[in-house]
């Protein structure tokens, strides 16, 4: 079975810009949920989609956003980027219970400058 | 809210030798799960093991084995017969009993020595 896709895997952007990324879960899996990894702040939940609803959202700011197709896979957008926004992000995919484990893509390192 | 406090920013280990990670959690909640992950240079997240903390025996996967102090809100993972392979950084995490969000800890470098 493939694993968690993340495209792009690397993406340069200029501070104001908007960006998209994307997430292809584990065949099967419903639930996505995605995170930011920076060297200060660590691993930080953002939000988690399920059956095309947002089930849980972290404590980012509303330029930070997300949603889910009918196939399960999600994409979260950040708008108007700040430097601070530099950072590694990883999306896991689960089946959707709470016992289920979560596996995660490779990221997409965004670089804002 | 749920923290989780890995106090060790960096550890090392001979080759074949046995090394311990240490992890603390703080939540008020009765059931829910804690995990390691391993994240090496390619920043890919890999799952190491996972105990439900319903159960009282000690999860174990092959080298990698976990001490569960449940009382004392503590989880170690122990390596054994480390390996090269196994030089990455550790995270621990812990998720409630619902939704699934985890909360990781800062993270604790392995070096492994040969």
């Amino acid at each position: 079975k493939a694993g968690v896709t993340q495209t792009p895997r690397y993406l340069i952007k200029t501070r104001g810009q908007q960006v998209t990324l994307s997430c292809s879960p584990i065949s099967g899996h419903r639930s996505v949920s995605w995170y930011q990894q920076t060297p200060g702040q660590g691993l930080q939940f953002l939000f988690e989609y399920f059956s095309e609803t947002q089930r849980n959202k972290g404590n980012f700011p509303g330029r930070f956003s997300g949603r889910q197709f009918s196939n399960s896979r999600s994409e979260m957008n950040v708008s108007t980027l700040e430097l601070g926004d530099s950072a590694l992000y990883l999306c896991a995919s689960s089946l959707g219970r709470t016992t289920d484990t979560q596996y995660f893509g490779p990221g997409t390192r965004l670089t804002v400058l | 809210a749920q923290t989780v406090t890995q106090s060790q920013p960096e550890m090392s280990v001979q080759e074949a030798e046995t090394v311990t990670l240490s992890c603390t959690y703080d939540t008020s909640e009765s059931d829910y799960y804690l995990f390691w992950y391993k994240q090496p240079p390619s920043r890919q997240m890999i799952l190491v093991i996972r105990q439900e903390a319903y159960k009282q025996q000690n999860a174990t996967e092959n080298r990698f084995s976990v001490n569960f102090q449940k009382a004392a809100k503590s989880f170690s993972l122990k390596i054994s017969d480390s390996q090269l392979g196994d030089a990455a950084m550790y995270f621990c995490a812990y998720r409630g009993e619902y939704g699934n969000k985890l909360v990781f800890g800062a993270g604790t470098i392995l070096r492994v020595k040969s």
